[in-house]
């Protein structure tokens, strides 16, 4: 069983589209998070969500927006696209409160290649 | 200290040897400190999370220290295996609401058989 899953795995489309990445946790973990990582191979937060809310927003373009129907779902939707969008996107979840046993737990990534 | 910094950058070392490396991270405003492993192609998993000075982790042959007071947190490996060869990252959580996470740039380690 997967515990974060996130699809697709790899994602190729070209400047301007709007695209999708979804993550879901089997874990009954409260806390999501999205990372990119960038080109010098480091992970960046983008975006943390606690029960549906969202609590950190780091500074990323308004074209990313973040969804959390549920607290066992963190989607990432991407408007026009950019080259520079193109990354290793990790989603990851962890419980909030818990420090002593709730390291994150991360999704397989999903590499997206904008031409 | 700022930031989340790890010592050294990169490490190389033969099959056999035992080695460690250094997390350095502010004191202040501490929650947490988190060690994962990644290798490469896959994602960061986990080795151990530490909350109190003084704690020491252990996972069969790597093991983990935490000074919280000086800000420092060690890894060590026994007996490295090539297996162990990946990218060792360690990443400080934030007391407060948010407990953001703040991470190293991580330490390569390439074990030659």
């Amino acid at each position: 069983d997967t515990a974060v899953s996130q699809t697709p795995k790899y994602l190729v489309t070209q400047m301007g589209n709007d695209k999708s990445i979804k993550c879901e946790q089997n874990l009954g973990h409260d806390t999501m998070y999205w990372y990119k990582q960038d080109s010098k191979k480091f992970l960046k937060i983008m975006f943390s969500y606690n029960n549906k809310e969202l609590i950190i927003n780091e500074t990323v373009p308004n074209r990313f927006s973040p969804k959390s129907p549920d607290k066992a779902h963190l989607n990432l939707h991407i408007n026009s696209l950019e080259l520079g969008d193109s990354a290793v996107y990790f989603c990851a979840s962890s419980l909030r409160d818990r420090p002593e046993n709730s390291p994150l737990h991360f999704g397989n990534g999903t590499r997206l290649t904008v031409t | 200290i700022l930031n989340v910094e790890q010592s050294p950058q990169s490490l190389h070392v033969q099959e056999g040897d035992s080695t460690n490396f250094t997390c350095s991270f502010p004191s202040s405003n501490f929650y947490a400190l988190h060690w994962y492993r990644w290798e490469t192609a896959k994602s960061p998993k986990a080795l151990f999370v530490m909350t109190l000075n003084g704690d020491e982790k252990k996972k069969g042959r790597i093991s983990a220290t935490l000074n919280t007071k000086e800000g420092y947190s060690y890894l060590y490996i026994k007996g490295s295996q090539p297996e162990d060869s990946a990218t060792y990252l360690c990443a400080r959580v934030n007391a407060g609401n948010n407990r953001k996470l703040i991470w190293g740039l991580g330490t390569s380690l390439a074990v030659n058989p």
